[in-house]
């Protein structure tokens, strides 16, 4: 049974700063991994996606990186703003017919002026 | 282009009541998915309908149904509606591509408060 795992739970830096958001799930046979955004009381802004058969994918300030064989996808941001301060989750497509997401319990990014 | 939208954005009902969301997907998507949030069980799978058929289905029970018409929108229906309802009610569009590009789009949810 698919599960992914978002560390750490809850993060907190001062502006400007890099930060990277790690996210693990524990079959390796996926289709694709999408990063979303959820601000308070919202619904959830698509990121990124990376193909199965990819590396990495880049928007602005945004990377993110999948390391399909061991797991693990991380969401690296650039010179963070207080404007990134919100919830960061990831999802998996598992590898089987559904079109379903698996997600992880998501980062809570609080960026401080 | 227009994203997904979903109505009601808020709802209050008590147990017992049923409930009907709708959930509008962006022009030319024609999967749409529902997710149920809640802060104990996060973010969880409910069901997809592609072309007016349910093709998958996660592990709720038979009072949550929905149905999706020619146009691609969707309902999703609960019936005898319990306390652990509440929560926030998202749907999700995709063109169902495949292979493994085939993102998909949220709406901003329909939060619904069971009394």
């Amino acid at each position: 049974k698919q599960e992914v795992t978002q560390i750490p739970a809850a993060l907190s830096v001062p502006e400007g700063e890099n930060l990277v958001l790690n996210c693990s799930f524990t079959d390796s046979a996926i289709y694709n991994l999408q990063w979303f955004r959820q601000d308070p009381g919202k619904g959830l802004t698509s990121l990124l996606l990376i193909q199965s058969s990819q590396r990495e994918q880049t928007s602005g300030r945004l990377n993110a990186s999948l390391d399909k064989s061991s797991g693990r996808s991380t969401l690296y941001i650039a010179a963070s703003q207080p404007g990134d301060s919100a919830t960061y989750l990831c999802a998996v497509r598992p590898g089987d017919s559904s079109y379903k997401l698996i997600f992880g319990s998501g980062t809570r990014l609080l960026v401080r002026p | 282009k227009a994203g997904v939208t979903q109505t009601p954005r808020y709802l209050i009902k008590t147990r017992g009541q049923q409930v009907t969301l709708s959930c509008s997907p962006i022009s030319g998507h024609r999967s749409v998915s529902w997710y149920q949030q809640t802060p104990g069980q996060g973010l969880q799978f409910l069901f997809e309908y592609f072309s007016e058929t349910q093709r998958n289905k996660g592990n709720f029970p038979g009072r949550f149904s929905g149905r999706q018409f020619s146009n691609s929108r969707s309902e999703m229906n609960v019936s005898t509606l319990e306390l652990g309802d509440s929560a926030l009610y998202l749907c999700a569009s995709s063109f169902r591509l495949a292979g493994s590009y085939n993102e998909q789009f949220f709406g901003p949810g329909t939060r619904l408060t069971v009394l």
